[in-house]
């Protein structure tokens, strides 16, 4: 069965500060694809980024950084000089196979909070 | 281009009582998705949606959940006989193709039972 474990529960801290969230994945198939979503406090889920099984590349978006490991099973994500603009919940997710629906495992979530 | 939309946003209900919530997908979206989310969790999945036939309800927690897209785009999650514990906020998702594209969430209906 497929699980995502998010070990931070609440990350506090000052604003241009860096932050990384933790994201470990398990999974018995080969091919999956790894998700970031933010809910901020309006409450709707905002896509961020997904990451295939095969791509361990790193990947860069302006402030926003992920570091795919597969050796490890963990899929965390950086945010460079953090705003108040990023306090969200933030939620890493999984989907397995690519046949059919991929239907998403969410972690439990990290709360960001960033301070003046 | 429209998101997806969710309706009612808000809905509180009496135990016992019957209730549904609409989900209108992406325009062009074949794949449609509800979860469940309380407070303090991730998302939980329901069901999913190829088309008009349900494709996997694995997740619908009892019989008292039923989905239904008859048109194959817009959804309806019905629940009857509600009780306190379905409290949460259930949230619809929709993505042009089932196995490969991304999950679009809409702002969720936040269901209160009392």
């Amino acid at each position: 069965a497929q699980k995502v474990t998010q070990a931070q529960t609440e990350i506090s801290v000052v604003e241009k500060e860096d932050v990384t969230l933790d994201c470990v994945y398990e999974t018995r198939d080969t091919t999956y694809y790894l998700f970031w979503y933010k809910q901020p406090p309006s409450g709707e889920l905002v896509f961020l980024i997904r990451r295939n099984s095969f791509d361990e590349q790193n990947e860069i978006s302006g402030r926003y950084s992920w570091n795919f490991q597969k050796s490890t099973s963990s899929f965390n994500f950086t945010i460079t000089a953090s705003q108040v603009v990023d306090s969200a919940v933030y939620f890493c997710a999984l989907s397995e196979g690519l046949g059919g629906g991929n239907k998403l495992t969410f972690g439990t979530g990290t709360q960001l909070k960033v301070e003046l | 281009g429209a998101g997806v939309s969710q309706t009612p946003s808000n809905k509180v209900t009496e135990k016992g009582k019957y209730v549904e919530l609409r989900c209108d997908p992406i325009s062009g979206h074949t794949a449609l998705y509800w979860y469940r989310q309380s407070l303090g969790q991730g998302p939980e999945f329901l069901i999913y949606f190829q088309g008009t036939g349900a494709a996997d309800d694995s997740g619908l927690p009892n019989d008292r959940f039923f989905a239904v897209r008859p048109e194959g785009s817009v959804s309806t999650l019905k629940i009857q006989r509600t009780e306190r514990g379905d409290s949460a906020v259930y949230l619809c998702a929709s993505s042009s193709h089932p196995s490969t594209d991304t999950q679009y969430f809409g702002p969720g209906t936040r269901l209160t039972v009392l």
